[in-house]
């Protein structure tokens, strides 16, 4: 079975700083996606980031930028001049193949809180 | 483009009564999948609905059923509710063979 490990449970970061928040996963699939999910407190799970097993580059979305090391089975997440609004909790998530559907395998999160 | 909505927003109810949860999917998706989200903890998955079928369901009872209607969007069933299923229940949207879901608000339900 897969999992994801995020072992940071709270992060602080001063607000115009990077920051990284760790992710470690396990499979035993050749053909995996790794996902980052932003969760603030209103609940909905915003969409963040995908990197591809077989992608060769590191995926970007503008300020945030996916650390993908496949021989650490690590997938950071990088996040550049952090904002206020970046504060809420993030989630690693590995999509995992069912006999045709997909699930999504979830890490336990990191709260992120950036301070001014 | 509108996203995924899922109804009610919250909910409230007691041990034994059942609950329905609607969501309707992202415009031009056809797959939905449903998770719960208790209080502290990453989502779980419990079922994923493609061409109003159950393709797969995770580690949930029966008690849990759901539905696809031929316009895509999906309901979640819980019979008999126990204190236990009290968490965020999250709705996701994708296109079958793309990668991403997306996500919904979620519906918070309180069963007391």
């Amino acid at each position: 079975a897969q999992k994801i490990t995020q072992t940071q449970p709270g992060m602080f970061v001063q607000e115009k700083e990077a920051v990284t928040l760790d992710c470690t996963y396990d499979t035993s699939d050749q053909s995996y996606g790794l996902f980052w999910y932003k969760q603030p407190s209103s609940g909905e799970m915003i969409f963040l980031i995908y990197q591809g097993s077989y992608d060769e580059q590191n995926a970007t979305e503008g300020r945030y930028s996916l650390n993908f090391q496949k021989a650490r089975k690590s997938a950071n997440l990088v996040i550049s001049a952090s904002q206020l609004g970046d504060s809420a909790m993030y989630f690693c998530a590995m999509r995992e193949n069912l006999e045709g559907a997909q699930k999504l395998v979830f890490g336990q999160g990191t709260r992120l809180t950036i301070n001014p | 483009d509108a996203g995924v909505t899922q109804s009610p927003t919250h909910l409230i109810k007691t041990r034994g009564q059942q609950v329905t949860l609607r969501c309707s999917p992202k415009s031009g998706h056809d797959t939905v999948s449903w998770y719960q989200q208790a209080l502290g903890q990453g989502p779980q998955f419990i079922f994923q609905y493609y061409e109003e079928e159950e393709r797969q369901r995770g580690n949930f009872p029966d008690r849990f059923s759901g539905h696809q209607f031929p316009n895509y969007s999906s309901e979640l069933n819980v019979n008999a509710l126990w204190l236990g299923d009290s968490a965020l229940y999250l709705c996701a949207s994708s296109l079958l063979g793309k990668e991403t879901q997306y996500f919904g608000p979620g519906t918070r339900l309180l069963v007391l």
